[in-house]
This record gives C-alpha cells, structure tokens and sequence, in this order.
C-alpha cells in the first residue's frame, strides 16, 4: 500500500515550456486535490475531483489545467510554465468527511 | 468560505518544555478541524483532527488539541517537546458534510515553525 506518490520529484523547466505531474493513490478515495506550497503562504489549493472525469477550480487556478481519466489518477498540467510557478506541489487524496492523505511533493523550479 | 490565521509564524521553546501552537478559524457554516505537521523536505503528516464530539482531542507524538466553538479557536498542545518535533504546523479547516463543504479541499493557515532549542 503506497499511499500516494507523485512523479516527477524534482524538476526544472524553462519559462514557456511544457510539463505533466502525475499523482496516483491506492486507497480507493474519491476526492482528489492539487495544491501550491510558497514560503510563508501554506498550501493553497489549485484545482480538484470529485470523482473519474470530474473537475474543478480551487483558490489559485490560474496556468494550470486538471484531468482525472481514472479514478485512482489525477494529472496537473503546465501549458506554458512562467517563474511565478515555481514551487512545490502537493496532491492529495481523501473520502469525504476524513482527512486528506498527502503526497510526498515535487520541487518545480521555473527559470 | 473559510480562513484559518495561525497568529506565530515561528516559535522557540526549550526541549523538554510545554509549548502551544495557536490557530483561529472564520466560517460561517460547520467545520472540521485538523493540524497537520512537515518536516524538512517531506509531504504533510496528520497530528490530529476534530470532526464531532468531544472538543478535546488526542493526536500522534503526544500533541492535543482544543476546539473551541465560541472562540473560533483550535490550539496545539504538547505538555514536554523533544528536539524530534522540529518542524513546520499547519492548521487547516474543511465546511462539514452535512454544511455541503468537504469535498472542495482544506483552507490552510500560512503554518508556524515550532524550533526547539537543546
């Protein structure tokens, strides 16, 4: 049971480029979730799922697009990255009414 | 809407002392309560959680905490710290299911760093 993981790491890109963030988890739940965290700013959430095929807008939005094809997956996406999104990312997972489970991150730094 | 502020962003205490992390919540319908910490590098971890019931709550590595209705407060206690508890806190606030929140993620304060001093 490996609880949710996300892939890459680490990762840098240069302004304007391209890139996918996969988050997975084995738990079943139905509610997934993307969030920022910014020194000094805690978490803030980006977009989130409900369910398989469904999505919608958090608090910072903006530059980022979701899908959520399978149940157990939850993809960010970076059209165009700019320096502004450099941070780490965090998903996570939960069932209604319970905590939320968390990934372990992934660094993005935007040059 | 909700918001959470956490009033120290950083708090310094002796090993072996008490310490209290303070977190404030607004909302306007029923909530659910949780602190969750980081270490260095690492994803969130779950201390505790107010969901119903008792208002006092037992949390992992011996943290407690107080919901407090009437001062839209949620403190974080820990009676004797160890240098292992170094680490950055979050508060964070969910709408209840029954208030139709739930689903559309955690409000998380901006964290405060508890630096335990030998």
């Amino acid at each position: 049971n490996a609880g949710v993981t996300q892939t890459p790491k680490f990762r840098v890109l240069k302004t304007g480029q391209s890139m996918t963030l996969l988050c997975a988890q084995d738990m079943n739940h139905e509610y997934m979730y993307w969030y920022r965290q910014d020194p000094g700013m805690g978490l803030r959430l980006i977009h989130y799922s409900v369910g398989e095929g469904t999505t919608a807008k958090g608090e910072v939005p903006d530059g980022y697009n979701v899908s959520r094809l399978k149940k157990q997956n939850f993809l960010l996406g970076l059209e165009s990255a700019a320096p502004s999104q450099t941070s780490v990312y965090f998903c996570a997972s939960s069932t209604q009414g319970t905590e939320q489970f968390f990934g372990p991150g992934t660094r993005l730094t935007v040059l | 809407a909700q918001s959470v502020t956490q009033l120290d962003s950083q708090v310094p205490v002796f090993e072996e002392a008490p310490v209290e992390l303070r977190c404030n919540y607004s909302s306007s319908v029923s909530v659910y309560l949780f602190w969750y910490v980081q270490y260095p590098n690492q994803g969130l971890q779950l201390l505790l959680k107010y969901l119903s019931g008792s208002t006092l709550v037992k949390g992992i590595n011996g943290f407690e905490a107080e919901f407090n209705k009437s001062q839209t407060s949620f403190h974080l206690r820990k009676p004797s710290v160890h240098i292992s508890d170094t680490a950055e806190y979050f508060c964070a606030v969910s709408g209840t299911m029954y208030s139709g929140g739930g689903a559309d993620g955690l409000t998380f304060g901006k964290g405060t760093h508890l630096i335990i001093q030998p």
